[in-house]
């Protein structure tokens, strides 16, 4: 099984639904991120959590919101999806704050919003 | 803040031809550098990673070396194959941003037989 899992590994929705997206993982790390991945633009930051009760925006959080429901479940929502949110997300995990950690990611979810 | 510059792909080259896709960063502290790897329908993966100047990170014949004077890693191999092909991404993190990591875009390699 993989460290990292994210769930749906593909979706497609419709402009304006409500849609969660999905991670797990196995790691034990404190440190949760979701990412977004455009062609062109390399991967940006969503959100990301250091622990459970610790949540917070990245670069481009609008539209987004996020769930830390557990050390190891961390959800990414689109309220009301719209066509430009149509991407590769990625969950990723790191271990605590020390120089030079490595971060896991999990095997995306493409979403397209029509 | 911090950033990644990387070279803009897409590089294509011939099975057993010299590699080398540039980065460049900005960071207001003391970086740990890394360069990630996707595979086609994968997720991105660690390949290599150096966290002080003068370091140099190497794995499955790839290397890059920390140069602090002219904020550089620069990925390279001497020999890819066909299976290098992917997508390779240049990143720091440092104290300043809370060991989050910055990426650069990513460089596509396409590697022909």
């Amino acid at each position: 099984d993989a460290d990292v899992t994210q769930t749906p590994r593909n979706r497609i929705t419709k402009t304006g639904k409500r849609i969660m997206l999905e991670c797990s993982q196995t790691k034990g790390h404190d440190r949760m991120y979701w990412y977004r991945q455009d062609p062109g633009l390399g991967l940006r930051l969503i959100y990301y959590s250091f622990d459970v009760k610790d949540i917070n925006k990245g670069e481009i959080s609008d539209g987004y919101s996020v769930s830390r429901q557990a050390q190891a479940k961390f959800s990414l929502s689109l309220e009301s999806a719209i066509p430009n949110q149509t991407a590769l997300y990625f969950c990723a995990t790191s271990d605590r704050d020390r120089g030079g950690t490595e971060a896991f990611f999990g095997q995306g979810t493409r979403l397209t919003v029509v | 803040g911090n950033s990644v510059t990387q070279m803009e792909g897409p590089v294509t080259l011939s099975e057993e031809a010299f590699l080398t896709i540039n980065c460049t960063y900005t960071a207001t502290g003391y970086p740990s550098l890394f360069w990630y790897v996707q595979y086609p329908g994968e997720g991105l993966q660690l390949l290599l990673k150096a966290t002080k100047a003068d370091d140099k990170g190497s794995n499955k014949g790839f290397e890059a070396t920390y140069r602090k004077e002219t904020t550089s890693f620069h990925l390279e191999k001497g020999s890819v194959q066909v299976s290098d092909s992917a997508v390779y991404f240049c990143a720091l993190s440092d104290a300043g941003s809370n060991y989050k990591l910055t990426f650069g875009k990513g460089t596509l390699l396409t590697v022909n037989p």
